[in-house]
């Protein structure tokens, strides 16, 4: 069965301007997380969602948000970007999210902001 | 902030070698597990043990849990040049530790 894909694989943005990420789970999946990696900061928790619903927020401004749609897809919204936003988004879909299976990870998307 | 933090940072290794690393956490955990991340790229589950769970093998891997320590460990035997990643251990559902880097050398 697919993995978890996420798109686009590459992206490249202005300070200032917006993006959108996108997240597809594994079929029959209802909880989507996403996660931030950059080198200085490791790998921080995003958001949460889970059947539409935000579940679980991290510490990030509310220039990161995100939404889930009723076949489960997700995406991430990063506003007014700022060049501290280059960096490895991952989502990682689990069945119901209580990782009784462990989340499987995209290959995720990498954003640079210039 | 993270709850799982690995030790240590980076380890380099001869093809061959077993690997250790380990995990700390500060609060109570119902499971943990770990993953590893092939340079850049999204990270593969390798192993989950249950707070109950003392030590869970899978393949080359073994992995260890104190719940009295707050403490896991993660055993790498007869390391290959692919074993070369980096490993992260997460608590629950959320926490991730910032990881430990290894090298296999040939």
């Amino acid at each position: 069965k697919a993995g978890v894909t996420q798109t686009p694989r590459y992206l490249i943005k202005t300070r200032g301007q917006q993006v959108t990420l996108s997240c597809s789970p594994i079929s029959g999946h209802r909880s989507v997380s996403w996660y931030q990696q950059t080198p200085g900061q490791g790998l921080q928790f995003l958001f949460e969602y889970f059947s539409e619903t935000q579940r679980n927020k991290g510490n990030f401004p509310g220039r990161f948000s995100g939404r889930q749609f009723s076949n489960s897809r997700s995406e991430m919204n990063v506003s007014t970007l700022e060049l501290g936003d280059s960096a490895l988004y991952l989502c990682a879909s689990s069945l119901v999210g209580d990782s009784g299976a462990g989340y499987t990870f995209g290959s995720g998307t990498r954003l640079t902001v210039v | 902030s993270q709850q799982g933090e690995e030790d240590p940072q980076a380890l380099s290794i001869q093809e061959g070698e077993n690997a250790t690393m380990n995990c700390s956490y500060k609060t109570s955990i119902n499971n943990l597990q770990w993953y590893r991340q092939n340079s850049g790229r999204g990270l593969v589950h390798l192993i989950l043990i249950r707070s109950n769970e003392r030590e869970k093998h899978s393949g080359r891997l073994r992995v260890t849990l104190d719940t009295s320590k707050k403490s896991s460990s993660l055993l790498i035997t007869a390391s290959r040049a692919a074993d070369t990643a980096s490993y992260f251990c997460a608590t629950d559902e959320l926490s991730f530790g910032a990881g430990t880097t290894v090298t296999v050398r040939a």
